[in-house]
Formats: C-alpha cells, sequence, structure tokens
C-alpha cells in the first residue's frame, strides 16, 4: 500500500509569514492529490485536489504543487484563520490514504 | 445545498456491531452515480478512509478494515449506512460521511461532509 508521509507535523509561524507542509507519497501517485484543511472542532474542508487546483470559494493565498510522489501546500502570508490542520490525501486508486496531518499555529 | 447528516449510537460495547446511518439531503442520492464515503478520525488523531458505496450498492472498503464493514444504501430515503462489527477500543472515533467529488468513480476527493458523530467504545 502506498503511505503518505507529511512533514512537519506542527509548525507555528508568525501573521504574515509564507508557511510551507510537505507530503510525500510512498510511491508515484501522478497529480492524485488533495489538500484539506481541519479547523479546531471542525470537519474537514477540500482545498486543493489534483496537486495544484483550488476548491471553489478557497482563499488565492493557498497553493499546491507537486507531481508524482512530492507534493506541497504553500500558504502565502499566514492569517489568524489559517489555523488548522492539514491533510493531503491520495486518490490514484480506490483505496484512499490520508497523511498524518500538519498542525498550523500562530506564532 | 447538499447536505448530510450521520445518526446512530454514541455509544456501543466491546465485540458488538456500530451501526451509523448518514442522511442525505439538498440532492439525491441515485443522481450522477457519486460514490458515498465514511471516514473516521480518532480523538486527537488523523482521518481513516472506512469505504464507499454508490447508489447502485457498488463498494470500496480500506482492505484494513474490509473483514468488519459492511456498507448499503437505501435511497428511498435518500440515505447510506455503515456497519463495523466486533468492535474494540480502537474504534472509538468521530465517524464522518461524505461525498466523492466526481461522479462515476471512487477514486476521487471528498468535497461535502457531514458534521460527524462520535462513537466511543466501552463497556
Amino acid at each position: 500500500d502506498i503511505q503518505m508521509t507529511q512533514s512537519p507535523s506542527s509548525l507555528s509561524a508568525s501573521v504574515g509569514d509564507r508557511v510551507t507542509i510537505t507530503c510525500r507519497a510512498s510511491q508515484g501517485i501522478s497529480n492524485y492529490l488533495a489538500w484539506y484543511q481541519q479547523k479546531p472542532g471542525k470537519v474537514p474542508k477540500l482545498l486543493i485536489y489534483v496537486a495544484s487546483t483550488l476548491e471553489s470559494g478557497v482563499p488565492s493565498r493557498f497553493s499546491g504543487s507537486g507531481s508524482g510522489t512530492d507534493f506541497t501546500l504553500t500558504i502565502n502570508s499566514l492569517q489568524p484563520e489559517d489555523v488548522a490542520t492539514y491533510y493531503c490525501q491520495k486518490y490514484d486508486s480506490a483505496l484512499l490514504t490520508f497523511g498524518g496531518g500538519t498542525k498550523v499555529e500562530i506564532k | 445545498q447538499l447536505q448530510l447528516q450521520e445518526s446512530g449510537p454514541g455509544l456501543v460495547k466491546p465485540s458488538e456491531t456500530l451501526s451509523l446511518t448518514c442522511t442525505v439531503s439538498g440532492g439525491s442520492i441515485s443522481t450522477g452515480s457519486y460514490y458515498w464515503g465514511w471516514i473516521r478520525q480518532p480523538p486527537g488523531k488523523g482521518l481513516e478512509w472506512i469505504g464507499s458505496i454508490n447508489h447502485s450498492g457498488s463498494t470500496y472498503y480500506n482492505p484494513s478494515l474490509k473483514s468488519r464493514v459492511t456498507m448499503f444504501r437505501d435511497t428511498s430515503n435518500n440515505q447510506f449506512s455503515l456497519k463495523l462489527s466486533s468492535v474494540t477500543a480502537a474504534d472509538t472515533a468521530v465517524y464522518y460521511c461524505a461525498r466523492h467529488a466526481v461522479m462515476v468513480i471512487v477514486a476521487t476527493p471528498l468535497d461535502y461532509w457531514g458534521q460527524g458523530t462520535l462513537v466511543t467504545v466501552s463497556s
């Protein structure tokens, strides 16, 4: 089975900082990767799919990149409302697998 | 606006069967051949996909849970359901239902989620 590994597991950054989260697949998954945002006590929300396409309504400070095994979620100019745990998810096959999550906090 | 709502017992005894239902409103589970899935999240931990079903009853399950999972749908009531047998404390989690974003195929992201329901396994 393909494993999804996120790093770091947590980070603390200042408002306005650029934040980068990495997701690595143990085998190539083309660009079949999604990112979700889960705010504390809330439901996961789809942010990005096919590695780099923003879901409707998602602020443009969020961006995704990558293909194959290495993917990145970037938050340009971190805002207080971005405090959340972010998960990557592969969907290259009928076995959906999530990464372990990255918790983003404000310094 | 599509809405999903989980329902079922919040407490299940070890070795028994966990049963949850997801009721869909604002759209029909029979329209568009979408897959409808279950995901769980143990307290303080990450997300795990359990499995998915479409309107015709075609299912895909996570191999790690396949021996204990059954999903079925009730199109007349616009619902789909999860049964997880022989539960242990490790099955304690918030259980979410969700819709797959693209019609026909299960290998897609999940774009609409229910609010989730906490199920605790304890005697």
